[in-house]
């Protein structure tokens, strides 16, 4: 079994429609992200969550809402997706419980979402 | 402020020759480096990461990478290219304030002709 599982892997949507996408993670790690990747631009962070209580907007933040339910799940949400949403979406998780400083981050495959 | 540069968006090496992958950073902070692979409808998988120890560090599938503080610079090589290392790399640099945030590269696409 994956780590770090986003559902759905795919999803083609229309313009205007909410949209959520999910990640969870068997690590127990306590940060979790959100990021987008286009081609050409790498990724670029959305949200990150520090624990289940401290979420945090990151680069662009705009059109997008996420919610940390637990400490293993993440969800993000476009609450109405737009053409420019097209993208990769990536969750990711680190642990910084160990103590030691910038631990690498885990990612998910990926979900691929497509707005019409 | 944190940035990340990769200098060259394609490479293209024939298999068996050596591969070097280019990443310059700026940093208020000693930082931590980290270099990435992802595969087609992959997500993005850890090959190697510095973090203050040695400057050389030697990462999975036989890639390795130099932190040069008076460079700046922090590239990916790899003696021998083999096809299954045609991917996308990024360079990843997480300023060492305790914060773990983390600044992407734009990516570099590896390409090996047999």
């Amino acid at each position: 079994d994956a780590d770090v599982t986003q559902t759905p892997r795919n999803r083609i949507t229309k313009t205007g429609k909410r949209i959520m996408l999910e990640c969870s993670q068997t690590k127990g790690h306590d940060r979790m992200y959100w990021y987008r990747q286009d081609p050409g631009l790498g990724l670029r962070l959305i949200y990150y969550s520090f624990d289940v209580k401290d979420i945090n907007k990151g680069e662009i933040s705009d059109g997008y809402s996420v919610s940390r339910q637990a400490q293993a799940k993440f969800s993000l949400s476009l609450e109405s997706a737009i053409p420019n949403q097209t993208a990769l979406y990536f969750c990711a998780t680190s642990d910084t419980r160990t103590g030691t400083s910038n631990q690498p981050q885990h990612f998910g495959d990926g979900t691929r979402l497509s707005i019409l | 402020a944190q940035s990340v540069t990769q200098l060259d968006s394609h490479v293209s090496v024939s298999e068996g020759t050596p591969v070097l992958l280019r990443c310059n950073y700026s940093s208020s902070y000693s930082p931590s480096l980290f270099w990435y692979v992802q595969h087609p409808n992959k997500g993005l998988q850890l090959l190697l990461k510095y973090t203050s120890a040695a400057t050389l560090v030697k990462g999975i599938n036989g890639f390795e990478a130099e932190f040069k503080k008076s460079e700046t610079s922090f590239h990916l090589t790899k003696p021998s290219a083999h096809m299954s290392d045609a991917a996308e790399y990024f360079c990843v640099v997480s300023p060492e304030t305790g914060g773990n945030q983390f600044y992407f590269g734009t990516g570099t696409s590896l390409t090996v002709i047999p």
